[in-house]
């Protein structure tokens, strides 16, 4: 049980253009899901918070009009880069809270965005 | 605020011998402490979790963690490691407070064979 799955795994797009990234909880009814991006041989950092229903919580320093969260649905989160730039590749990674649960969170398989 | 601090950026150890990868946290109250594996390109996998009780956890694929807080710290370990074993190894803690995790900035195991 509590499967997160990250749909796409890759994704290469060009400069100026935008991705849509979704994290979903499989088995399980998720309120938060966190974004995190993580750059080559370091830690992950949090993006933001997203819960259901309402506004993301965004980390000081990440821009919001860049990076677009919508959490419509108990099971689904999204993440969308508008105007991609290569300064933007990296690896997503998110993860999501069960709704009975406090503290854990389940991640999600990641998302390897490429900017060209 | 709070912060995790792993302190060994890699290393390397031969198949069978012991493991020990250390986690030190700085937070006001009793943290809420975990370890996660990632292995190259995938998402982070659960390897165990301290709450409350017994300082001594056991994770799953033989991994077992201590939490010490007179040392605030929360080392993980494994008396025989397998090569499959090789991953980048992360320490987070949770704080109620700021409702998120907080990461180490991770160990790179390397096994030798």
């Amino acid at each position: 049980g509590a499967v997160v799955s990250q749909h796409p795994s890759r994704v290469i797009c060009k400069s100026g253009t935008s991705v849509k990234i979704e994290c979903r909880s499989l088995d399980f009814q998720a309120t938060t899901m966190f974004w995190y991006r993580q750059f080559p041989k370091q830690s992950l950092m949090l993006m933001a918070t997203s819960n259901e229903g309402s506004k993301a919580t965004y980390e000081q320093g990440v821009e919001k009009d860049k990076f677009l969260i919508n959490h419509a649905s108990l099971t689904l989160s999204t993440l969308t880069v508008t105007s991609a730039h290569p300064e933007d590749s990296s690896f997503y990674i998110c993860s999501a809270r069960d709704i009975s649960s406090s503290y854990e969170q389940y991640f999600g398989p990641g998302t390897r965005l490429t900017v060209t | 605020a709070q912060s995790v601090t792993q302190p060994d950026i890699h290393i390397t150890v031969s198949e069978g011998a012991s493991l020990e990868l250390r986690c030190n946290y700085s937070y006001g109250a009793t943290p809420y402490l975990f370890w996660y594996v990632q292995s190259p390109g995938q998402g982070l996998q659960l390897l165990l979790k301290y709450f409350s009780g017994d300082t001594l956890v056991q994770g799953i694929k033989g991994f077992e963690a201590e939490f010490k807080r007179s040392q605030s710290s929360f080392n993980l370990r494994k008396p025989s490691v397998h090569w499959s074993d090789a991953a980048e190894y992360f320490c987070a803690v949770f704080t109620g407070g700021g409702n998120k995790l907080t990461f180490g900035t991770g160990t790179q195991l390397k096994v030798e064979l």
